[in-house]
């Protein structure tokens, strides 16, 4: 089975700060996303990557920034929280090696900023 | 621009009944359609991988139908249990895209 691990289940954080959160897969996919869900605003994207050192701006980027040094670590980083940014966020992963597979998600890390 | 929705928001039934949750879309040209499981405060689950060339998928009480020409998908759910309370989020990728275009989520609640 397929395992994403994303490293803190609950975060509390303060405005201003820089917030790393991590995301990690054990079965070699090429693709990982970040997503925030928000309550009557569903799922959104916040950026993929295609593969190693690769990243693409999702549809709201603003704010955050990745990494993606290693194929299996995909990280987040609020540069410097605000308050908005209190989410919860989603961490997926699939296999880029075909059309119709699907993605796998961790099981959140729900972010407060204070 | 793809539009995912979903209706009802949320649904409540008696243990036991089946029932039939909705996704529908505007634009028709999709890769493949996907069902998902939400628990509370958790991650998604990957329930049903539809592609764009099938017309349904199952696994044990679930079938999920695709209708490109009418922009729809549903999950049927058999038998209900009140495990199965949850939320089920549909998504769609369209062609040469990475993305998924995802629904709001219909909330089940199965009564024992």
């Amino acid at each position: 089975d397929v395992k994403v691990t994303q490293s803190s289940r609950y975060l509390v954080k303060r405005t201003g700060e820089k917030v790393f959160l991590e995301c990690v897969q054990d079965m070699d996919h090429e693709n990982m996303f970040w997503y925030r869900q928000d309550p009557g605003l569903g799922l959104r994207l916040i950026y993929f990557s295609y593969d190693v050192k690769m990243k693409e701006k999702g549809d709201i980027p603003e704010g955050y920034s990745v990494s993606r040094e290693k194929k299996e670590r995909f990280s987040l980083i609020l540069e410097s929280a605000s308050t908005n940014q209190t989410s919860m966020y989603l961490c997926a992963s699939r296999w880029g090696g075909g059309t119709y597979q699907p993605q796998h998600f961790g099981d959140g890390t729900r972010l407060s900023i204070l | 621009k793809q539009e995912v929705t979903q209706i009802p928001a949320a649904l409540s039934v008696p243990e036991g009944e089946n029932l039939v949750l909705n996704c529908s879309f505007t634009d028709s040209a999709i890769y493949n359609l996907q069902w998902f499981r939400q628990d509370p405060g958790k991650g998604l689950t990957s329930l049903l991988l539809i592609q764009s060339s099938q017309r349904e998928q199952t696994s044990g009480r679930l079938n999920a139908s695709l209708d490109k020409s009418s922009g729809r998908s549903t999950l049927y759910i058999a038998a209900s249990q009140p495990g199965d309370s949850a939320t089920y989020l549909c998504a769609v990728r369209m062609d040469s895209n990475y993305q998924l275009i995802w629904g709001a989520g219909t909330k089940l609640i199965i009564k024992p």
